[in-house]
């Protein structure tokens, strides 16, 4: 157990609503991600962050945006949200000075 | 070319079985594999993490890695139907900081009938 949880774990919502996911940490680690995994396609990188307020895109960041204001916490805005936004989404941390990250246990949104 | 690849399966092998899952990949800079494992709905396990070419044992899992022929293995011994879950590797190069990435395969779909 990585000390990650996710927020919430299930939604369904309308096209075109905005949608905040949340991901929290309890171990202080400088480094989140979120990704999104869709059938056929695998996990996708969605954004990152590498400390407070400092945050990067990844390959699939379009009509997604991000926020870092806290160390524990990462926020995932889907700002209007659409169908091909229905997926599975991840949030992971990676412990400084290593290469595996750790996933948490995940968001299924639907967007009706 | 994908700079990963992985056989998605479906894999369906009988309790005991050994079972061997494969990927391969063509970015040369990739030195660091993991192989993670994620049961139905749930979020992605780590399961075998390696830096180096070569074998490495942990119980019924052995992870391998020829960067020659750029392909990795998991072997699983004695399967179990409790290892019925979907394998997924992963690799990233050497980087420094904030750009490092992982990428990952696909994944394998497997199946340990009683």
């Amino acid at each position: 157990d990585a000390g990650i949880t996710q927020s919430p774990r299930h939604k369904v919502t309308e096209t075109g609503t905005p949608v905040t996911l949340r991901c929290h940490q309890t171990e202080n680690h400088r480094y989140m991600y979120w990704y999104r995994q869709d059938p056929g396609h695998g996990l996708r990188l969605i954004h990152y962050s590498y400390g407070v307020k400092d945050t990067d895109k990844g390959e699939v960041s379009d009509g997604y945006s991000v926020s870092r204001s806290k160390t524990e916490d990462f926020l995932l805005t889907l700002e209007s949200a659409t169908s091909s936004q229905t997926s599975v989404y991840f949030c992971a941390i990676r412990p400084q000075s290593s290469y595996e990250q750790y996933f948490g246990p995940g968001t299924r949104l639907t967007v009706t | 070319q994908k700079e990963v690849e992985q056989d998605p399966g479906p894999l369906s092998v009988p309790e005991g079985a050994i079972v061997s899952l494969n990927c391969t990949y063509s970015n040369s800079a990739f030195q660091y594999f993991m192989w993670y494992r994620q049961y139905s709905r749930k979020g992605p396990e780590l399961l075998m993490y390696t830096y180096s070419s070569g074998n490495k044992e942990d119980g019924r899992f052995t992870a391998q890695v020829d960067k020659s022929s750029k392909y990795i293995s998991l072997f699983i011994r004695d399967s179990q139907p409790s290892d019925s879950a979907t394998y997924l590797c992963a690799m990233s190069a050497p980087s420094g900081g904030s750009n490092y990435k992982l990428t990952f395969g696909k994944g394998t779909l497997l199946t340990v009938n009683p």
